[in-house]
């Protein structure tokens, strides 16, 4: 089975611009969960989805978006970026949703830096 | 809220030695933790779960224990080498009862296995 993928690996935005990041979960896998990795906060739950729907969601201000379409493919927004903002952007599949006795697959991520 | 340290120091040994890490925990009660591994540049890959009424749990050269008096959970790799070189995450299950996708990460802890 292909693992979870991510588009793009790496991306550079202007403060002000949005961005959106995008990823395939394992075949199968109806749960998608992002991450926020920074080297001071560490690995930081930005919200999952499981079906289309949002289950659960973390503590980041509304400009962090997201959505997850029929076929389980999820992507991400940010609007109007933020310096702050430059991150390396991880999204995490599993079958049910996280928790519980079910691991996370992660992707490599997009790293995206905002200048 | 809920709170998870592990040593943000790096952990520095010897090839062949018994590498041992620390997860420590605050505020909620997991029914399950998990550990990862994280190379760089690359998502964090699934390594143990462990359950809240099992003590320990080995695979292969790594072994975690699961104390919910202390709260904490301790993450061994035996015979160690320096391909075991990594950040190392543990993270807690904070769906509750059913799998609604919340699982937060610690900050991790930087092993160095040196030859």
């Amino acid at each position: 089975k292909a693992g979870v993928t991510q588009t793009p690996r790496y991306l550079i935005k202007t403060r002000g611009q949005q961005v959106t990041l995008s990823c395939s979960p394992i075949s199968g896998h109806r749960s998608v969960s992002w991450y926020q990795q920074t080297p001071g906060q560490g690995l930081q739950f930005l919200f999952e989805y499981f079906s289309e729907t949002q289950r659960n969601k973390g503590n980041f201000p509304g400009r962090f978006s997201g959505r997850q379409f029929s076929n389980s493919r999820s992507e991400m927004n940010v609007s109007t970026l933020e310096l702050g903002d430059s991150a390396l952007y991880l999204c995490a599949s599993s079958p049910q949703g996280a928790g519980g006795d079910s691991p996370l697959h992660f992707g490599n991520g997009t790293r995206l830096t905002v200048t | 809220s809920q709170k998870i340290e592990q040593n943000s120091e790096a952990l520095n040994i010897q090839e062949g030695k018994t590498a041992t890490l620390t997860c420590n925990y605050t505020n909620y009660s997991p029914a399950y933790l998990q550990w990862y591994r994280q190379d760089p540049g690359r998502g964090p890959v699934f390594l143990l779960l462990i359950r809240e009424n099992e003590k320990e749990k080995r695979k292969e050269r790594l072994k975690v224990t699961f104390d919910t008096t202390l709260k904490q959970s301790l993450f061994h790799i035996t015979a160690s080498q320096p391909a075991d070189s990594a950040t190392y995450l543990c993270a807690l299950d904070m769906s509750g009862s059913s799998n609604t996708g919340k699982l937060i990460f610690g900050q991790g802890t930087t092993l160095q296995v040196k030859p």
